[in-house]
């Protein structure tokens, strides 16, 4: 079956440091979504990429989506206290409806 | 109203027990969803609803059963849980859910349970 696999697993960074998660998935995606969820929390959207090398921007978050659609990443520049949490990329394959999450990634923000 | 509503929010129940988690959305959303999530996981999809048709069953045991009332209402009905049953069970929506592409979830807080 799909496997979505991230790496790292977790990151402990200090304040104002950058931050990248990648993704990887075992076959091709139609799209990929990325989630935020905080300690204790539930898991928030953040954005959906659907074009084969689509790079996508919001404030300090940067998103893109791998030409071959099997992989994706999301970058964080000068990372703040408020970005701790787990950040879960969430993949759809063109084969099936459902949505697998990939394993995530612990951010850990040292003030 | 742009929110997902779970109760209960923390559920205790013996392995004999039956009981029932509740979720709830005025969005519109046509597609509603169970999720279980274990602690440390990503969460793990079990059932998907689509215009109040079951879509989606991931395989999950009969002791779980889920109820669609209307549009708006998505219940999962729990019998005779075993202690490995104990996760987060997350309810989400999204709209509009079609044959191509399945758009963004709104996740709702989530119901707490612990099987003894």
């Amino acid at each position: 079956g799909q496997q979505v696999m991230q790496i790292p697993q977790y990151q402990h960074v200090q304040e104002g440091e950058d931050f990248t998660t990648y993704c990887n998935s075992s076959t091709t995606l139609s799209n990929i979504q990325w989630y935020k969820q905080r300690p204790g929390g539930h898991p928030v959207f953040l954005i959906q990429l659907v074009k084969s090398g689509e790079v996508k921007k919001q404030k300090r978050l940067t998103f893109q989506f791998g030409e071959a659609k099997k992989n994706s990443s999301l970058h964080i520049t000068a990372t703040q206290t408020t970005d701790v949490g787990t950040y879960f990329c969430a993949g759809q394959d063109t084969g099936r409806r459902a949505l697998t999450f990939g394993s995530g990634t612990r951010l850990q923000v040292q003030p | 109203d742009t929110e997902v509503t779970q109760t209960p929010k923390h559920l205790v129940m013996g392995m004999t027990n039956k009981k029932s988690l509740k979720c709830e959305q005025h969005m519109g959303h046509r597609a509603m969803y169970w999720y279980k999530q274990k602690a440390k996981k990503p969460p793990e999809l079990m059932f998907v609803y689509s215009y109040e048709k079951l879509s989606i069953n991931e395989s999950v045991p009969s002791r779980f059963s889920p109820e669609c009332p209307n549009s708006s209402l998505l219940n999962l009905h729990l019998h005779a849980l075993q202690p490995e049953d104990s996760a987060l069970y997350l309810c989400a929506s999204s709209p509009k859910s079609d044959r191509t592409s399945w758009n963004e979830q709104f996740f709702g807080p989530g119901t707490r349970l612990t099987v003894l």
